[in-house]
């Protein structure tokens, strides 16, 4: 069956570091991977998508990678703030690339520590 | 716009009771979709549509009903409500940007908090 994990629960990293989150995938081949924020109690927001055939993309402090032979995206926040403090959650897209069939990883709640 | 808007946020039922998660969106998106949140398991896919009149079974429909009748609105129906239907739930819309070529995101609701005991 699809599997899709994201690396840990839980991350803690000092204001001004690097996050990196990591989202792997085992028995699935999307042509889209999408990554959202969400606050608690708040719905999902997306921030970045990445198709099959685009190694790497980047958005303000923000950047993603996608690597379909490991079956993994990474997902990096450069300088980060306490602001940046959320649950991060990978999406896969099946071929459709319209988002209306989204397989969600379970998150990993980022808190970044002034 | 006011995007995606879901009522109500916070609902108690009891088991066997029978509600309607309202969730329309005003963007004129064809896609809309339900998910529930689950603590530790992420968003699931319980139904979604691809227009009016037009809807097909996600990841866990059992228990729940869908219809779209129109282009705004994409109810989900609880017809006798479990314990195990206890979750957060998400409704959400996308689009297709022309000329067949996809690659959009999702907009989400604020969520239906449901609780039922």
């Amino acid at each position: 069956s699809q599997k899709i994990e994201q690396n840990s629960e839980a991350l803690n990293i000092q204001e001004g570091k690097t996050a990196t989150l990591t989202c792997n995938y085992t028995n699935y081949s999307p042509a889209y991977l999408q990554w959202y924020r969400q606050d608690p109690g708040r719905g999902p927001v997306f921030l970045l998508l990445i198709r099959e055939n685009e190694k790497e993309k980047r958005k303000e402090r923000l950047k993603v990678t996608f690597d379909t032979t490991l079956k993994q995206s990474l997902f990096h926040i450069t300088a980060s703030q306490p602001a940046d403090s959320a649950t991060y959650l990978c999406a896969l897209d099946p071929s459709s690339g319209s988002a209306r069939q989204l397989t969600f990883g379970s998150g990993t709640q980022l808190t970044v520590l002034p | 716009n006011a995007g995606v808007t879901q009522t109500p946020k916070f609902q108690v039922l009891k088991t066997g009771q029978s509600m309607t998660l309202q969730c329309a969106q005003d963007m004129n998106h064809e896609y809309m979709s339900w998910y529930r949140q689950d603590p530790g398991m992420g968003l699931r896919l319980i139904h979604y549509s691809v227009g009016a009149g037009i809807t097909d079974q996600g990841e866990v429909p059992n228990g729940y009903n869908v219809s779209r009748s129109t282009t705004e609105d994409f109810p989900l129906r609880l017809l006798s409500a479990a314990p195990s239907q206890t979750s957060v739930y998400f409704c959400a819309s996308s689009y297709s940007n022309g000329w067949g070529v996809m690659n959009t995101e999702a907009f989400f609701g604020q969520g239906t908090r449901l609780t039922v005991v």
